[in-house]
């Protein structure tokens, strides 16, 4: 089964506007990934955070994890048409796992 | 920094034909290697991971199978396909344990009809 679950599934917004991805997953894990995918194209990783580190930033993109809630988000903020893309979390415990994704609709 | 070239990019076949996907991966040594599918609109399934030449796993039970013949290089296969096989398929690599980031390949999407 799937470790990760994304919520919400799409989300549109205006450029400029923040835009936040949730991920749920449901066992331990070593560390969680964030990976975006434009459409037709292979995965590029975004930021990884270990199961001991709460937050972590790189440029436009906060991520945050809570493991006694087996949680994360994703913030990218000021977004910009660029960012229109899917978005997946992965946990890692042995192998990664992949969530079903987040559509992210960035409006000009 | 390393590259992941897959091909064919893209492929239309016949239910019941074979297949052959190939994967190659420069700037890199000794990489563990994966094979990934992706249902339309679906997160990624992992399908086969391989940490050196020869060496196959297979993470479920299928109509596909995998081969490490060199050490940046890794096929996917299949004797006859289905038409649950269509789907995008994408080569992974990753370095030594599968605790750190992983590179994907640009896919190759193959519809069977």
């Amino acid at each position: 089964s799937q470790q990760g679950e994304e919520d919400p599934q799409a989300l549109s917004i205006q450029e400029g506007e923040n835009a936040t991805m949730n991920c749920s997953y449901k066992t331990s894990i070593n560390n969680l990934q964030w990976y975006r995918q434009n459409s037709g194209r292979g995965l590029v990783h975004l930021i990884l955070i270990r199961s001991n580190e709460r937050e972590k930033h790189s440029g436009r993109l906060r991520v945050t994890l809570d493991t006694s809630k087996k949680s994360s988000s994703l913030l990218i903020t000021a977004s910009r048409a660029a960012d229109t893309a899917s978005y997946f979390c992965a946990t890692s415990y042995g192998k990664l796992t992949f969530g079903q994704g987040t559509i992210l609709t960035v409006h000009p | 920094s390393q590259t992941i070239h897959q091909w064919p990019a893209t492929l239309v076949q016949p239910v019941g034909s074979p297949l052959s996907l190939e994967c190659t991966v420069e700037g890199t040594s000794n990489p563990n290697l994966y094979w990934y599918r992706q249902a339309a609109g679906r997160g990624l399934q992992l399908l086969f991971y391989s940490v050196g030449i020869g060496q196959i796993s297979s993470e479920v039970p299928q109509n596909l199978s995998a081969s490490r013949p060199q050490d940046r290089q890794f096929i996917l296969s299949s004797k006859k396909l289905l038409l649950s096989d269509s789907g995008f398929y994408l080569c992974a690599t990753g370095p030594g344990g599968s605790y750190n980031e992983q590179f994907f390949g640009p896919g190759t999407r193959l519809t069977v009809l």
